[in-house]
């Protein structure tokens, strides 16, 4: 069964500190991985998307890496700001599927 | 910026009674999907719809739910006689060229079955 676990499971962080959330998945055959945002009570929004043969993707504060050989992402959150407080989804995909396979996420609570 | 727009917001029914969720997609996208979320679980993935059909369902989506693009705006989900584990947050998304491109989502519709 295709798998996405994610850890930690929540954080909490000082505003300006730096944070990285970690992602391994089991699904294959891989075709890209993404790091969703969702604030509480709304819809995910996309912040990064890999396919395998990258390494790294940058979006402002927030800075994926990818290491298709281990099945392992992160994503990394520069200067925290208290926006930054939400759920973090690794989400993955299969080559020439139509559907994702989601993460149960990492909640990120950014304090002042 | 176009975005994914889903009503209602909320959705409050009885056990047994039928529901339809709204969405429009953004409007040069060609493939939809609908998502749930059990409150504090992770998204699960529902169905996918192109060129007016059903390209990809999960084990979810069994004779309850049915999926349907009305016109050239709308894509619905419909339940038929909702059960108390439908409850939950409802995504609808859409993309241009999957799995290659981002899915947009919208922000949900919350629907309670009591």
């Amino acid at each position: 069964k295709n798998q996405v676990e994610q850890s930690p499971q929540s954080l909490i962080i000082l505003e300006g500190k730096n944070c990285t959330l970690q992602c391994n998945y089991t699904v294959s055959p891989f075709s890209n991985l993404r790091w969703y945002k969702q604030d509480t009570g709304r819809g995910p929004v996309s912040l990064t998307i890999m396919t395998f043969s990258e390494n790294t993707k940058s979006n402002g504060r927030y800075t994926a890496t990818l290491d298709a050989d281990t099945k392992q992402s992160s994503l990394h959150i520069t200067a925290s700001q208290l926006s930054d407080s939400a759920s973090y989804i690794c989400v993955v995909s299969l080559f020439n599927d139509y559907k994702l396979s989601f993460g149960a996420g990492t909640t990120v609570t950014v304090r002042a | 910026e176009p975005e994914v727009t889903q009503t209602p917001s909320h959705q409050v029914t009885q056990m047994g009674q039928e529901v339809i969720l709204r969405c429009v997609p953004i409007s040069n996208h060609l493939y939809f999907y609908w998502y749930r979320q059990i409150l504090g679980q992770k998204v699960e993935f529902l169905v996918s719809f192109y060129n007016n059909e059903i390209s990809e369902k999960s084990e979810i989506f069994d004779d309850q739910f049915s999926v349907e693009r009305p016109d050239g705006s709308n894509f619905t989900l419909k339940i038929r006689s909702t059960k108390l584990e439908d409850s939950a947050m409802y995504f609808c998304a859409s993309t241009t060229n999957p799995p290659q491109e981002t899915q947009y989502f919208g922000p949900g519709t919350r629907l309670l079955v009591l």
